[in-house]
């Protein structure tokens, strides 16, 4: 069965600081999809990031940066100089193709505040 | 384009009792899906609807069924309400134009309180 492990529960940084949130995944299939969302204290869950087993580019948008490596199961999110709107909550989820569909398997989220 | 919306925002309910949350998902999208948050179990996925049919179903009881309408919308229902069904339901869409594990959209929720 699939597995997702935010080991960092909570997060605290100054703003400005580079931050790293850990995810380690668990699946039996050769095909899967890693997503990041992010929650902000509205509620909703906003896309981020999505990433298939095949591709292990690293990618950059701005100041977020993902690094995807297979052999370790990892697929960590790196903010660079945070602000304090990157409080939130961030969640790592996986989804398998074998599933047909959109259902995703949640790690337990990453709690981040930054403090000005 | 409209997101996805959620109605009540909020709810109270009593054990026993049950009660219906509605999802509108974004205009042309037609997969809806419904995910638990609560803070010991975190974000558990209910089940999956696609042109009306159930798709997948998470490890849920029987009492928490749903359906989705011609249009797209669903609704899911909970029965006997427990206190443990105490949680924000998120419902996400996506637009499922051939694809499968797709981005999702979610909306705001609806915060469910069991009293």
């Amino acid at each position: 069965a699939q597995k997702v492990t935010q080991a960092q529960t909570e997060i605290s940084v100054v703003e400005k600081e580079d931050v790293t949130l850990d995810c380690v995944y668990e699946t039996r299939d050769t095909t899967y999809y890693l997503f990041w969302y992010k929650q902000p204290p509205s509620g909703e869950l906003v896309f981020l990031i999505r990433r298939n087993s095949f591709d292990e580019q690293n990618e950059i948008s701005g100041r977020y940066s993902w690094n995807f490596q297979k052999s370790t199961s990892s697929f960590n999110f790196t903010i660079t100089a945070s602000q304090v709107v990157d409080s939130a909550v961030y969640f790592c989820a996986l989804s398998e193709e074998g599933n047909a569909g959109n259902m995703l398997t949640f790690g337990g989220g990453t709690r981040l505040m930054v403090k000005p | 384009k409209a997101g996805v919306t959620q109605t009540p925002r909020y709810l109270i309910k009593t054990r026993g009792q049950q009660v219906t949350l509605s999802c509108s998902p974004i205009s042309g999208h037609r997969s809806v899906s419904w995910y638990q948050q609560t803070p010991g179990q975190g974000l558990q996925f209910l089940f999956e609807y696609f042109s009306e049919t159930q798709r997948n179903k998470g490890n849920f009881p029987g009492r928490f069924s749903g359906r989705q309408f011609s249009n797209s919308r669903s609704e899911m229902n909970v029965s006997t309400l427990e206190l443990g069904d105490s949680a924000l339901y998120l419902c996400a869409s996506s637009p499922q134009q051939g694809g499968t594990n797709e981005k999702l959209f979610f909306g705001s929720g609806t915060q469910l309180s069991v009293l």
